[in-house]
């Protein structure tokens, strides 16, 4: 099926430091999703992006929409020890979001 | 807790065993997803409900695969003689889709590990 590439696949990064990751599609979408994975536990949604060229935080995280509609952003500032965890970006394959698409994740690793 | 809720978190099997998984969608939402995740991959999409039809299954879902959600609220997601190739982690996720159609967001529970011997 549609694969998301996702970069880098994986970072290591001082607490403190900004993390930006992105993520990019051949098809163009509508929505784009960002997760947050901790180990054998279920994706936590972290932000939604419904219109391109968006931009939306939600506290110490920003992504945004590609105006292309063919990749989206994801910066986190600051970062902490809990920000470890594996980052994944979805997008629906058609309109009606009948299915998600997800990438292959962001491995992210702070070093206290 | 409103969230998504899946049981058994952890189940270990015997291959040729049969396996029932169970998800509580967030109680407003129409849609009701599964997907199957492996080790460093992203969630892999298996079937979708809008209320209690079943209206996408991807390829994944062989025939030992079957879901049901009989009144449009909880599902279940049974394989049937499993094989050490089923060993995932089973995720249900949740939506509420309305007319507009403005965006589609989907919840995950926290996921049935299941583990084929």
């Amino acid at each position: 099926g549609q694969q998301l590439n996702q970069s880098p696949q994986s970072m290591f990064i001082q607490e403190g430091e900004d993390v930006s990751m992105n993520c990019t599609s051949s098809s163009i979408f509508n929505t784009w999703l960002w997760y947050k994975q901790d180990p054998g536990e279920g994706p936590v949604l972290l932000i939604a992006l419904y219109k391109a060229g968006e931009l939306t935080s939600n506290g110490r995280l920003t992504a945004q929409f590609g105006i292309t509609r063919k990749d989206s952003f994801l910066n986190i500032s600051a970062s902490i020890p809990s920000d470890v965890g594996i980052y994944f970006c979805a997008g629906p394959r058609s309109n009606t979001g009948n299915q998600f698409y997800f990438g292959t994740g962001t491995s992210l690793t702070v070093i206290p | 807790d409103t969230g998504v809720s899946q049981n058994p978190r952890h189940k270990i099997t015997k291959r040729g065993q049969n396996v029932t998984f169970r998800c509580d969608p967030i109680s407003e939402h129409n849609r009701l997803y599964w997907y199957r995740q492996t080790l460093g991959q992203g969630p892999e999409f298996l079937t979708y409900f809008q209320n209690e039809a079943q209206l996408e299954k991807s390829r994944l879902l062989s025939d030992r695969f079957s879901a049901e959600r009989p009144k449009g609220s909880f599902s279940t997601l049974e394989i049937q003689r499993t094989e050490q190739g089923d060993s995932a982690m089973y995720l249900c996720a949740s939506s509420l889709v309305n007319l507009r159609a403005v965006g589609n967001t989907i919840y995950f529970g926290e996921g049935s590990w299941l583990t084929v011997v």
